[in-house]
């Protein structure tokens, strides 16, 4: 079985501007979750899908947004980039939320650097 | 209120001697517990779970946890360091009562050869 997959895996955009990554799950798995890795913050959430649905989200501000397709493939977008925004963007699969022993599987992720 | 504390930022053993990375939980209700490994400039990798089965949870390249009710612990073993085992781990909890996962801030292994 494929692994998750992350496009692209290395971006450079100025401040102001706005990006969108992707991700695409293991076959079969409908949950997809975001979350934001830098040095000084760890490992943060960002949000959460299940069947085109957000089922949950971060503490993070608007311009943070996300999406899910019928295919379970999600993107999420970040608009007016800040510097603040250079992270590792990391995208986790799962099968359903429902089962006892969810858990998730990590894409290598998207480096985002802001300058 | 959930949460994971990682007792340890950074933690250094010498190949071949044992690893221990000492992780605790705080938990409303009954919790999944993971250990994740992530190597530099790559995702996170699982290593091991836990999910209300045995106590006692084996992973992948020798790893191994215990889960811990009464110390609310969830601490990571191997017997023996490995030059490969050198990165950083992250312990992780989930709520079975809901399905967010909440990471600790991590520890970097360093082995010395």
């Amino acid at each position: 079985k494929a692994g998750v997959t992350q496009t692209p895996r290395y971006l450079i955009k100025t401040r102001g501007q706005q990006v969108t990554l992707s991700c695409s799950p293991i076959s079969g798995h409908r949950s997809v979750s975001w979350y934001q890795q830098t040095p000084g913050q760890g490992l943060q959430f960002l949000f959460e899908y299940f069947s085109e649905t957000q089922r949950n989200k971060g503490n993070f501000p608007g311009r943070f947004s996300g999406r899910q397709f019928s295919n379970s493939r999600s993107e999420m977008n970040v608009s007016t980039l800040e510097l603040g925004d250079s992270a590792l963007y990391l995208c986790a699969s799962s099968s359903s939320p429902t089962v006892p022993t969810y858990e998730q599987y990590f894409g290598p992720g998207t480096r985002l650097t802001v300058t | 209120a959930q949460s994971v504390t990682q007792l340890d930022s950074h933690v250094s053993v010498s190949e071949g001697t044992p690893v221990l990375l000492r992780c605790n939980y705080s938990s409303s209700y009954s919790p999944s517990l993971f250990w994740y490994v992530q190597h530099p400039n790559k995702g996170l990798q699982l290593l091991l779970k836990y999910t209300s089965a045995a106590t006692l949870v084996k992973g992948i390249n020798g790893f191994e946890a215990e889960f811990k009710k009464s110390e609310t612990s969830f601490h990571l073993t191997k017997p023996s360091a490995h030059m490969s085992d050198a990165a950083e781990y992250f312990c992780v909890v989930r709520i079975n009562t809901g399905n967010q996962f909440y990471f600790g801030t991590g520890t970097s292994l360093t082995v010395i050869p």
